[in-house]
């Protein structure tokens, strides 16, 4: 069946330090991929997404390549802040289903000043 | 810009009472959905909506579960006799056929 498995948190930086949270899936076919993101007491943000392969996804400076050959759509940002503390959540779409999204157990992330 | 609302924000109840869950999609998407989160686990997919009709639901989906859009801008989930493993963080979504789902703030349901 269909999956997304994300690192675990929680994922501890500094202000300023390069982050990576790491996703890969399995799924037959083309899926599309997400990711979300749940700030404290938040309902779940789009952050990003791509279609297809190859396809990178950026938004606020994160940024996520979708890569067929390694399964993988590993969530990067150069610089994080502060305000970049939440909860961030990989998921897949496949083209079979109406608009089931699958979700990894997410990845929190506390970024201290 | 247009977001997706849900109420009540939160909700308490008894065992086998019976709790509607309300969302208001954003105003000119056509497919809209229900998922759940259980404290501590992932985020489940309970049910996709579109056309006044259900497209897939999960598992979890039995018949304790119905969902209805009762005019052009409600769309509910109705829990008929709520258990104590129904206590969650509920959270509706809408999208416009573009893939992107948008997500309300949720509902925390608990039940006692």
């Amino acid at each position: 069946g269909n999956s997304v498995t994300q690192m675990e948190g929680p994922v501890t930086l500094s202000e300023e330090a390069f982050l990576t949270i790491n996703c890969t899936y399995t799924a037959t076919g083309y899926p599309s991929l997400f990711w979300y993101v749940q700030y404290p007491g938040e309902g779940l943000q789009l952050l990003l997404k791509a279609t297809k392969a190859d396809d990178k996804g950026s938004n606020k400076g994160f940024e996520a390549t979708y890569r067929k050959e390694t399964t993988s759509f590993h969530l990067e940002k150069g610089s994080v802040q502060v305000s970049d503390s939440a909860v961030y959540f990989c998921a897949l779409l496949t083209t079979d289903s109406w608009g089931k999204l699958q979700f990894g157990a997410g990845t929190q992330v506390v970024v201290t000043p | 810009e247009p977001e997706v609302t849900q109420t009540p924000s939160h909700q308490v109840t008894q065992m086998g009472q019976e709790v509607i869950l309300r969302c208001v999609p954003i105003s000119n998407h056509l497919y809209f959905y229900w998922y759940r989160q259980i404290l501590g686990q992932k985020v489940e997919f309970l049910v996709s909506f579109y056309n006044n009709e259900i497209s897939e639901k999960s598992e979890i989906f039995d018949d304790q579960f119905s969902v209805e859009r009762p005019d052009g801008s409600n769309f509910t989930l109705k829990i008929r006799s709520t258990k104590l493993e129904d206590s969650a963080m509920y959270f509706c979504a809408s999208s416009g056929g573009t893939g992107s789902q948008y997500f309300g703030p949720g509902t925390r349901l608990t039940v006692l």
